[in-house]
């Protein structure tokens, strides 16, 4: 069945590293992507999404690239802030597919 | 804006009690959702609603039932608790997008619920 597969956390990093989180899916066609952030205590919110292959998804510094020949859509962040600490869901389709979330820690 | 409302945000039961986590969202959303989340899994849906009046089974039903009481609130109920009931409950709800499935949710902040 259709799946979301994310690299494993949680992950640890100082101000102004480079962020990657894997992200692949499989599916039987080609659906929407999505990434969503979840802050402590709060609920999740979308960060950026892709409808269709080579569509760049991106906001608030954060990108992901809907690559259709790898079935994956990484999570990039070219100097991650502190305030980016949070937990990071990759999903798919329209009910959403989750994966199983990747927590994010950057230390000053 | 409130947006997507759950309460209660805290919850403890005892092993076969029963509840209802409510729902409402104020965006005139037609679709709305229940997911659960825990450690290590993501968030795995429960039940949808596409719209007012139909209500359809997710990936991890069992053990539960909602009610879509009318366009804004939907409910899920707990008949008997059981330990592996404990979690984190999120409500969404969502606005049918074209194309199809290409539409952000909305989430709520969740309802702890811990069954002893």
């Amino acid at each position: 069945g259709d799946s979301v597969t994310q690299m494993e956390g949680p992950v640890t990093l100082s101000e102004e590293a480079f962020l990657t989180i894997n992200c692949t899916y499989t599916a039987t066609g080609y659906p929407s992507l999505f990434w969503y952030v979840q802050y402590p205590g709060e609920g999740l919110q979308l960060l950026l999404k892709a409808t269709k292959a080579d569509d760049k998804g991106s906001n608030k510094g954060f990108e992901a690239t809907y690559r259709k020949e790898t079935t994956s859509f990484h999570l990039e962040k070219g100097s991650v802030q502190v305030s980016d600490s949070a937990v990071y869901f990759c999903a798919q389709g329209g009910k959403l597919i989750f994966g199983q979330g990747t927590e994010l820690s950057v230390k000053p | 804006n409130a947006g997507v409302t759950q309460t209660p945000k805290f919850q403890v039961l005892k092993t076969g009690q029963s509840m209802t986590l409510q729902c409402a969202q104020d965006m005139n959303h037609n679709s709305m959702y229940w997911y659960r989340q825990d450690p290590g899994m993501g968030l795995r849906l429960i039940y949808y609603s596409a719209s007012e009046g139909t209500t359809d089974k997710g990936e991890v039903p069992n053990g539960y039932n909602v009610s879509r009481l009318n366009k804004r609130e939907f409910s899920l109920r707990l008949e008997s608790a059981a330990p592996s009931q404990t979690s984190v409950y999120f409500c969404a709800s969502s606005q049918p997008s074209q194309p199809p499935n290409t539409g952000e949710l909305f989430f709520g902040e969740g309802s702890r619920l811990t069954v002893l």
